[in-house]
């Protein structure tokens, strides 16, 4: 079975842009978590989906947002990125709300 | 929310030592999980663990529920187990789907 996959895994970005990440989660799990993880203030919760919903969202700011696809991949979307939103961006699936499994990664670097 | 604290933050042991993380948490919990994030930042499953006793090679970990606290054990320590350690939970009820919150993390650097 395909581990949960991330796409880019690198990114460089200018201040004020825009930035798409993407998530396909493991087969036949229907959960899909995204997280941020910096220096400073470790690994945060962004949000999740189940079915196309969101059920839960995280303390960030309305920049930061996502949707959920019919086939349960996943992609967040962060508008007019600032320095601070360098970081690493981990997504995670898991079914039935049992262990969670997370993907490699995209390390955003905003110039 | 959720407090989540790991002990110690750094730990250094020589190779074939033996090791304890621990995990305090603040509230009851329906999912606790613990990783080790490799130098690449992808984070490996362990252990999932909200209750119990399970054992995986090496490795072994504890969760009692009703005092809040995991515990991580670390056997015959290699240095390919040098990395970040992470304790996550899920709190119990029903605002909480998907939502994992994260300790700051062991760092553990096994010397040969």
């Amino acid at each position: 079975k395909a581990g949960v996959t991330q796409t880019p895994r690198y990114l460089i970005k200018t201040r004020g842009q825009q930035v798409t990440l993407s998530c396909s989660p493991i087969s036949g799990h229907r959960s899909v978590s995204w997280y941020q993880q910096t220096p400073g203030q470790g690994l945060q919760f962004l949000f999740e989906y189940f079915s196309e919903t969101q059920r839960n969202k995280g303390n960030f700011p309305g920049r930061f947002s996502g949707r959920q696809f019919s086939n349960s991949r996943s992609e967040m979307n962060v508008s007019t990125l600032e320095l601070g939103d360098s970081a690493l961006y981990l997504c995670a699936s898991s079914s039935r709300g049992r262990s969670a499994f997370f993907g490699q990664g995209t390390r955003l670097t905003v110039v | 929310g959720i407090q989540v604290e790991q002990s110690p933050p750094d730990l250094i042991l020589q190779e074939g030592a033996n090791s304890t993380l621990r995990c305090n948490f603040s509230d009851s919990v329906n999912n606790l999980q613990w990783f080790h994030q490799n130098p690449w930042g992808q984070l490996i499953n362990l252990f999932y663990i909200p209750s119990g006793t399970k054992q995986n090679g090496r490795l072994s970990a504890t969760t009692v529920a009703t005092e809040r606290y995991s515990l991580l054990y670390i056997s015959s320590s290699q240095t390919t187990d040098s990395g970040v350690y992470f304790c996550a939970v899920e709190r119990e009820g029903g605002t909480s789907y998907g939502k994992l919150t994260f300790g700051q993390g062991t760092i553990l650097t096994v010397h040969p």
